[in-house]
């Protein structure tokens, strides 16, 4: 079984709500990964959690807050966004972080901020 | 010079024909290779990956890397109007935690 689960599927907030996507797998993957996918371009790496540590954080804005509750789990805290972030949202998962280990990733959260 | 650089497309090939999709990378110190489909609208999908020189045949799809000439590439026989996608090229090697993307391939395969 190689899922990655994700919801919402789309989300729609204003400037000022506070939301938050989930993300879960149940492969014993220790690695987890938020990416930020805009239209027509590949997906940008935001955070990668290892061990349930953050282990990356590629200079996102702190609107943008992760969490790992426990390594099947991987949060993203959204907070007074602007309209530009506006994307698809992927979680990947890996077996433990390697940089030669295979991806898998979610089906995506589809965000609109208005 | 981007790190991993495929040619936008669209790739346009007629239903039953060879696609041949390529992708090149600048960092000698990648391992693995990975390509992903992605149908507009969705998340991506893994088609396959490849550590070694040469082929790895799954089904109609065949990678092939080649290290020296920092190459790999993805050729899929009998194309279908289904395979038409998005093709992502990734990265990655040791010592790095995520993958670096190309920019992608768009497929078209005509009826």
């Amino acid at each position: 079984d190689t899922e990655v689960t994700q919801t919402p599927k789309h989300l729609v907030m204003g400037m000022t709500n506070k939301k938050s996507l989930k993300c879960e797998q149940h492969m014993g993957h220790r690695a987890m990964y938020w990416y930020k996918q805009k239209a027509k371009k590949p997906p940008e790496l935001m955070f990668v959690y290892s061990y349930e540590k953050l282990s990356i954080n590629e200079s996102v804005p702190s609107r943008f807050s992760p969490e790992c509750p426990n390594s099947s789990l991987l949060n993203l805290h959204l907070h007074a966004l602007q309209p530009e972030d506006s994307a698809l949202y992927l979680c990947a998962s890996s077996l433990e972080g390697q940089g030669t280990e295979t991806q898998y990733f979610g089906p995506g959260t589809r965000l609109l901020v208005l | 010079q981007k790190e991993v650089e495929q040619n936008s497309g669209p790739l346009s090939v007629p239903e039953g024909a060879i696609a041949s999709l390529n992708c090149t990378y600048s960092d000698r110190g990648s391992q693995s290779f990975f390509w992903y489909r992605q149908y507009s609208g969705k998340s991506p999908e893994l088609i396959m990956f490849i550590y070694s020189n040469g082929d790895k045949e799954d089904g109609r799809f065949t990678a092939q890397l080649n290290k020296a000439s920092q190459y790999v590439s993805l050729l899929i026989r009998d194309s279908q109007p289904s395979d038409s996608a998005t093709y992502l090229c990734a990265v990655n090697g040791m010592g790095r935690r995520a993958l670096t993307f190309g920019s992608g391939t768009r497929l078209q395969v005509q009826p």
